[in-house]
């Protein structure tokens, strides 16, 4: 089957630190998995925060980064420097290029809270 | 800017009871989707509908039905619901193609007495 793991289910960091959120993948249906990171901020709903879809490429989107390393089956979230509004639950999903989106695979999502 | 509606957002009800949850879209995506967040934070597909036909279904309970009027709206109705049916359950919308970004509603959180 498919997984996606999140190590750390709460993360707090202080503004303008560093922040990095750990994923890894495993698959064994799909030949070339898509990942992705969700956000949910307070009071909204889960929206798409970066997409990558091809092995050893980098997403990027409101200062935050992940790297597609199919070496070591990981897609970690990082951030130079974090901002209160960063403040969320960040989820990491796996997904096929051939698949529809109801086989895409969550992983169990790693809260954010950044210290002022 | 929400595009995915949801209601109610809360609802408590005993066990046995049944419940219907509500949710519209308004992208004019093609695909929507229902899944279930449970205590232990996952997300996993309970539902997806494509132009009102169904084309995935877990293993989900007999007691869940989706029910669809159009493509921009997907119910779900839970007949007898039991302790376990107790989560957050979040509406979806998509283009349907494939890895094409999901567009999640706000959830609605269910607790059964």
């Amino acid at each position: 089957g498919d997984s996606v793991t999140q190590t750390e289910g709460q993360v707090t960091v202080s503004e303008s630190k560093s922040l990095i959120i750990n994923c890894t993948y495993s698959t064994t249906s799909i030949a070339y998995p898509n990942l992705f990171w969700y956000v949910r901020y307070p009071g909204e709903g889960l929206q798409l925060l970066l997409k990558v879809i091809t092995a050893g490429q980098k997403g990027s989107s409101r200062g935050f980064e992940a790297t597609y390393n199919k070496e070591t089956t990981s897609f970690h979230l990082q951030k130079a420097s974090v901002q209160e509004s960063d403040s969320a639950v960040y989820y990491c999903a796996l997904g096929g290029a051939n698949y529809g989106n109801e086989k895409i695979t969550f992983g169990a999502g790693t809260k954010l809270t950044i210290k002022p | 800017e929400t595009a995915v509606f949801q209601t109610p957002n809360y609802h408590v009800t005993q066990v046995g009871n049944e419940v219907s949850f509500n949710c519209k879209q308004t992208l004019g995506h093609d695909t929507m989707y229902w899944y279930k967040q449970d205590s232990k934070k996952l997300l996993k597909i309970m539902f997806s509908y494509n132009n009102k036909q169904l084309i995935v279904n877990e293993t989900v309970p007999r007691r869940f039905s989706p029910q669809s009027s159009d493509k921009a709206h997907l119910n779900l109705r839970i007949k007898s619901v039991e302790p376990e049916d107790s989560a957050v359950y979040l509406c979806a919308s998509s283009t349907g193609r494939s890895n094409e970004r999901l567009f999640f509603g706000h959830g609605t959180k269910l607790s059964v007495l």
